[in-house]
């Protein structure tokens, strides 16, 4: 257990439905990431929060994503209108402040889009 | 896009021999690190060099980094069975809030 925690662990969801994960990060950590990982691929960076702020989001991701990590705690990443390509796991991280620090990742959560 | 690049793809060794990994990146970086995956769960950090090291230890395994060439090697000594898993360099680029980025990865089997 990394101390980083993700829910659910799994979902399965129905084309053109919203659905939401959550993220909660080691509590003294300051920055978070989003990464998207499908089968034999690695992490895909999506976004990352330095506290509260995002500062960064892929040009891969279209609009139907979002993120949010109000007052710099958890994170909340929600797909709207889903589509079958959006089926992977969705995997959150969490840094230390500082330089050279490691990532410490979550069990991640599996979407699949029927 | 992912930045780094690993090297075999896969790999399938003997219990007991030793298992080497490259990786080749496009940009300068402030440092590169190892993680591992086994089969559906999260990453686990296994290691981490600076830009400014050369070589690095941590238990049975050794990292080099050759900033000159972009590439960086991991290497396990005398592999275990449990050893079998996905295994991906990532690199933080240079400059302030750099995103870290990983290669697609190297899948490592043991065999006992």
């Amino acid at each position: 257990d990394t101390g980083v925690s993700q829910d659910p662990r799994h979902k399965i969801t129905k084309r053109g439905q919203n659905v939401t994960f959550r993220c909660d990060p080691i509590s003294e950590h300051n920055r978070l990431y989003w990464y998207r990982q499908t089968l034999g691929q690695g992490p895909e960076f999506l976004t990352y929060f330095q506290n509260e702020a995002q500062l960064e989001k892929s040009r891969l991701l279209s609009d139907r994503f979002s993120a949010e990590r109000p007052k710099g705690s958890f994170s909340t990443l929600e797909i709207q209108r889903t589509e079958q390509g959006d089926s992977a796991m969705y995997l959150c991280a969490s840094f230390r402040a500082g330089m050279d620090t490691e990532a410490f990742f979550g069990q991640g959560t599996r979407l699949t889009v029927v | 896009s992912q930045q780094g690049e690993e090297d075999p793809q896969a790999l399938s060794i003997q219990e007991g021999e030793n298992a080497t990994m490259n990786c080749s990146y496009k940009t300068s970086i402030n440092n590169l690190q190892w993680y591992r995956q086994n089969s559906g769960r999260g990453l686990v950090h296994l290691i981490l060099i600076r830009s400014n090291e050369r070589e690095k230890h941590s238990g049975r395994l050794r990292v080099t980094l050759d900033t000159s060439k972009k590439s960086s090697s991991l290497l396990i000594t005398a592999s275990r069975a449990a050893d079998t898993a996905s295994y991906f360099c990532a690199t933080e680029r240079t400059g302030a809030n750099s995103k870290l980025t990983f290669g697609k990865g190297i899948t490592l089997s043991v065999r006992p």
